[in-house]
């Protein structure tokens, strides 16, 4: 039972570097996001998808780039790093249907620092 | 727009004491309320979650959590903590129109002094 996979699970930066955060699921969930976590702020909304095709912009958007290409990849681009965007990165997944009480399924967690 | 507000960033308690954190949200339709928590060095998993019935919902551990909808508070509880209880603990709240997105506080830090 894999759950959500994320990879890499540490990632140094020099600011300007590009990268794809990786995230699969073999849950078969229809949505699935991308999280960051800051030290009191909880965790902030980056994009999300409802499925394959799908993608939205959540709280926190600028800087970063998602497609969906299929129901069990949701990868996330950095496009060119800068030193806010040091965080802890969580890839999440749950089901779509209706009623829509199902839980976020989250991954193990990227830890970046761009300096 | 939906939103959540927890009241208390960090709590200390000592074992056996009762423990309730404070969460209100904000969301004009139905929703679905959910507490998570993260043990050091770990990702967020499920605690409980409430979407219709029983006011009441019973979580894994001992947790419990009421929900208000006068006050739009889901405050979560336990009658006696335990050391291993030390972790930060989310509230987030997920509304029924555009539920691809879920909401989090800012998180409550609990320790528990042994």
């Amino acid at each position: 039972n894999a759950g959500v996979t994320q990879t890499p699970k540490f990632q140094v930066l020099k600011t300007g570097q590009s990268m794809t955060l990786q995230c699969a699921q073999d849950m078969n969930h229809e949505y699935m996001s991308w999280y960051r976590q800051d030290p009191g702020m909880g965790l902030r909304l980056i994009h999300y998808s409802v499925g394959a095709g799908i993608t939205d912009q959540g709280e926190v958007p600028n800087g970063y780039n998602v497609s969906r290409s299929t129901t069990e990849d949701f990868p996330l681009r950095l496009l060119s790093a800068a030193p806010s965007q040091t965080s802890v990165y969580f890839c999440a997944s749950n089901r779509g249907s209706v009623p829509h009480n199902s839980p976020l399924h989250f991954g193990n967690g990227t830890r970046l620092t761009v300096t | 727009a939906q939103s959540v507000s927890q009241h208390n960033h960090h709590v200390i308690l000592s074992e056996a004491a009762s423990l309730e954190l404070g969460c209100n949200y904000s969301y004009g339709g139905t929703v679905n309320l959910f507490w998570y928590v993260q043990y050091p060095g770990q990702h967020l998993q499920l605690l409980l979650k409430y979407f219709s019935g029983d006011p009441l919902v019973k979580g894994i551990k001992g947790f419990e959590a009421e929900f208000i909808k006068s006050k739009f508070s889901f405050n979560l509880r336990k009658p006696s903590v335990q050391w291993s209880d030390t972790a930060e603990y989310f509230c987030a709240v997920k509304g029924d129109t555009n539920a691809g997105k879920s909401t989090f506080g800012d998180g409550t830090t609990l320790t528990v002094k042994p």
